[in-house]
């Protein structure tokens, strides 16, 4: 199994809404990532987690709680967002974050914000 | 301050004609390059990596070639098909060992045409 799994596809929430994003995978791996991709845009890195522990937040708003429950399971948890916070958010694992093999990434979930 | 440029932003060929697809990094010190595919709304699908030592290296009709000394890749597609329109992400890992450690290029945007 070399998947990488996000749930929902797609996400249409307002501004006052409260949803979360889910990403699992079962490969073992245990560097696991959320990055963010704007329309023609490479992705942005989020939050970073190494051995179920956050280690890289790359400054981002708290609007956007990240949670990693066990080595398998990555939420991204949303509050209070902003239309400007429409995206693809992607969920990213490898092996650890020092192994130089292959990043595998989710379909990522589309994310609309009226 | 690391950093991937890919050329040309975008390129639109006919079904069955070879294309070639340019990136130049500023990474250091340079641990691999991977080629992704991404299909629109979906998440990247590596295609090949390749470290320092490899010059060339084909996967089915792609073709990546690294020179380390000028610090160029290019992705080569031949006999291009409607399933190759995809935005292709150069990304290139420096050997920091920081989960920080991958430069995403802004990616050719290709279009095969029938």
């Amino acid at each position: 199994d070399t998947e990488v799994t996000q749930t929902p596809k797609h996400l249409v929430m307002g501004m006052t809404n409260k949803k979360s994003l889910k990403c699992e995978q079962h490969m073992g791996h245990r560097a696991m990532y959320w990055y963010k991709q704007k329309a023609k845009k490479p992705p942005e890195l989020m939050f970073v987690y190494s051995y179920e522990k956050l280690s890289i937040n790359e400054s981002v708003p708290s609007r956007f709680s990240p949670e990693c429950p066990n080595s398998s399971l990555l939420n991204l948890h949303l509050h209070a967002l902003q239309p400007e916070d429409s995206a693809l958010y992607l969920c990213a694992s490898r092996l650890t974050t020092g192994n130089t093999g292959e990043l595998f990434f989710g379909e990522g979930s589309r994310l609309t914000v009226l | 301050k690391n950093q991937v440029e890919q050329s040309p932003q975008s390129l639109i060929i006919l079904e069955g004609k070879n294309c070639t697809l340019q990136c130049n990094y500023t990474v250091s010190p340079f641990s691999n390059l991977r080629w992704y595919k991404q299909d629109t709304g979906r998440g990247p699908v590596s295609l090949t990596i390749m470290t320092f030592s490899e010059n060339t290296k084909s996967n089915g009709r792609y073709t990546a070639t690294l020179d380390a000394d000028t610090k160029q890749s290019s992705l080569h597609i031949t006999a291009s098909q409607l399933s190759d329109s995809a935005s292709y992400i150069c990304v290139v890992r420096d050997l920091s060992g920081s989960a920080r450690q991958l430069t995403f290029g802004s990616g050719t945007q290709l279009t095969v045409l029938p």
